[in-house]
Parts: structure tokens; sequence; C-alpha cells
């Protein structure tokens, strides 16, 4: 079974600051990875999508990359702002219907 | 990309009692799928509701305990029978829509509380 898992759990910066979320999954043999914010009593929102066969995707301040071989991923955020302040989600698709999700890393950016 | 909205956002309940969560979507989509979050867990796959067929539930849930309806391709519900306070959590629908059809979209949630 697909474990994945995040660090840091929790995570604190200054604004401004450029900073780096960890994930990684046990099997390689994933159809995608996801990242996702949540927002309390806001659902998760989508954030960025790399298909297995991708090395990473960009969006504005956000990079994501993933190294399918080692297993694992990063989300960069740039410039970091205190509406970043949420829980990021890494999720892996493994081309069933299931995707499997870490446990968050919590992010709070300090005005 | 898909707009779900989910009701109740949130309820207290006494165990033994059932609770039914509705997910509305705003386009017709194929799959909908319910996901559980525990307090600081990870989310986990509870089942895929198709339309038209009877859903398809991830080991560990049984459909006795979560009973799902999906009449159209815009709605589903999911009930959360003789519920204990282990049943406590956030319940989440979701859908992959749009042109990137593996983007996965979420409603913002139902927060249950069980006593």
């Amino acid at each position: 079974k697909q474990e994945v898992t995040q660090i840091p759990a929790a995570l604190s910066v200054p604004e401004g600051e450029n900073l780096v979320l960890n994930c990684s999954f046990t099997d390689s043999a994933i159809y995608n990875l996801q990242w996702f914010r949540q927002d309390p009593g806001k659902g998760l929102t989508s954030l960025l999508l790399i298909q297995s066969s991708q090395r990473e995707q960009t969006s504005g301040r956000l990079n994501a990359s993933l190294d399918k071989s080692s297993g694992r991923s990063t989300l960069y955020i740039a410039a970091s702002q205190p509406g970043d302040s949420a829980t990021y989600l890494c999720a892996v698709g493994t081309g069933a219907n299931n995707l499997f999700f870490g446990t968050g890393t919590r992010l709070t950016v300090i005005p | 990309s898909a707009v779900i909205s989910q009701k109740p956002s949130r309820d207290i309940c006494q165990r033994g009692t059932s609770l039914t969560i509705q997910c509305q979507v705003d386009s017709q989509v194929t799959m909908m799928f319910w996901y559980r979050q525990q307090p600081g867990q990870s989310l986990t796959l509870i089942a895929t509701a198709n339309q038209g067929s009877e859903a398809t539930y991830e080991s560990g849930f049984v459909i006795d305990k979560f009973p799902i309806s999906r009449p159209n391709l815009t709605f589903s519900t999911l009930t959360v029978s003789n519920m204990s306070p282990e049943d406590s959590s956030i319940y989440l629908c979701s859908v992959r829509a749009g042109t990137r059809t593996e983007t996965q979209y979420f409603g913002p949630g139902t927060r249950l509380l069980v006593l």
C-alpha cells in the first residue's frame, strides 16, 4: 500500500522568505502527484498537478518538482505571504480512483 | 473546474444516530468520491460513487455503515449510520472534472462530532 509522508509537520517563517515543503512516497509506480492547500472550513484547493512523466510544474510563486525514482516531491513557495498560511497536502494518484494523502504541513507565515 | 457544496457544514450528533451528508456539484460528473479526515490524520477514501451503479467501497469501509446514494450526475449523499465517537471526522465530497480530468476538486467538508 502506498504511504505518503510530509515533513515538516509544521513550519513558521517570516513574510518574504522562500520555503520548501517535502513529500515522500513509498511506491514509485504512480500516475500523478498533486499538491493541495487546505484552509479551515473551505475544503481543499488543488494547487499543482504533476503527471508521472513530468519533472515539475509551476504556477505563479509555486513550483512543484517530482523525482519518481526516489519517491520524492517538493513544493517551493517563493516570497511567502501571510495569505499562504494554510495546511499543504501532498497526494499521490495511482491510476485507480484512489488518492493517497500525506498528513500535511501546517504553514504559518508571520507578517 | 467544479464548485462543490456540502450540507450540513457541521453537526453534533448523539451516538447511535445517523446523519446524511449531501453533496451538490455545479456540473455533471461521472464519479464522485467520499473521503474522511479524522483528527490529525490524512484523508482516506471511503468509497467511489458512480451514477446508476452501486458504490465501490475501500478496504475497511462497508455499505451498512456508510450507505451512499447517487441519483444523478450532480448529486450524492453519504450516510454515517449508528454513529460512535470514533466517527467524529471531517467528511469531504470530491470529483474529477474539467479538461484536466486528473485534477480533483473538493467540497468544503462536513465537520461531524459524535458525543
